[in-house]
């Protein structure tokens, strides 16, 4: 069965912190790897990574993927309070059809 | 806003009951997907239709079906339900769903059985 695991559960940092938010995973025909964030509904697209794009940046938020030991990493610089929320890691497996999720890293930050 | 719309966004029902949950996906993606999200679970693969077709299954019980009409819009019919179907469902859309494409995800339907 595939399987995705997110630590830590729970955060809590200081506004300007930098936080690093891990994702390792043990799934069959691997294809992709996604961070998404959620806030309070709907998962918003951050990140995908595939064997032909392991890093990945955008503003204060980078990814990178290891293929060989199997987990991806997020981080966040400067952190702000509406970064606070609940970081979901996804892997694509197969045809990519189906997404198995982590159970998330709910991060908040204060000020 | 991901251009993905479900409706409607919060539901209460009773056990026993059946509920039809709606989704549009994004204009010119053919691919739907479903999700349940609850506290203990997590989020979880239901279904995944492809113009119209179903392509994958997950962990989704007998008790539920879904659909995709030839206007791309999704319905994931819910019967006989009980306590624990209460939970956050979410479709969310794709260009076809393969490798390399991202699924963006719609504001979900909250429903709650009684």
């Amino acid at each position: 069965e595939d399987k995705v695991v997110q630590s830590p559960l729970s955060l809590v940092v200081h506004e300007g912190d930098t936080v690093t938010l891990n994702c390792s995973y043990e799934v069959t025909n691997f294809r992709s790897l996604l961070w998404y964030k959620q806030e309070k509904k709907a998962p918003t697209f951050l990140f995908m990574l595939t064997s032909s794009g392991i890093e990945k940046k955008s503003g204060r938020l980078s990814s990178i993927l290891d293929k060989k030991e199997l987990f991806s990493i997020l981080n966040i610089t400067a952190t702000q309070t509406g970064d606070s929320a609940v970081y979901l890691c996804a892997v694509g497996t197969g045809t990519a059809s189906k997404l198995t999720f982590g159970t998330g890293t709910r991060l908040q930050v204060t000020l | 806003d991901s251009g993905v719309t479900q409706t409607p966004k919060h539901l209460i029902t009773a056990t026993g009951q059946r509920v039809t949950l709606r989704c549009s996906p994004r204009s010119g993606d053919l691919s739907v997907y479903w999700y349940q999200q609850s506290l203990d679970q997590g989020l979880q693969f239901l279904i995944h239709y492809y113009n119209g077709e179903e392509r994958a299954k997950g962990n989704i019980l007998e008790r539920f079906s879904a659909q995709q009409f030839p206007d791309l819009h999704s319905e994931l019919n819910l019967s006989s339900l009980e306590l624990g179907d209460s939970a956050l469902y979410f479709c969310a859309s794709s260009v076809v769903g393969g490798e390399g494409e991202t699924q963006y995800f719609g504001p979900g339907t909250r429903l709650l059985v009684l």
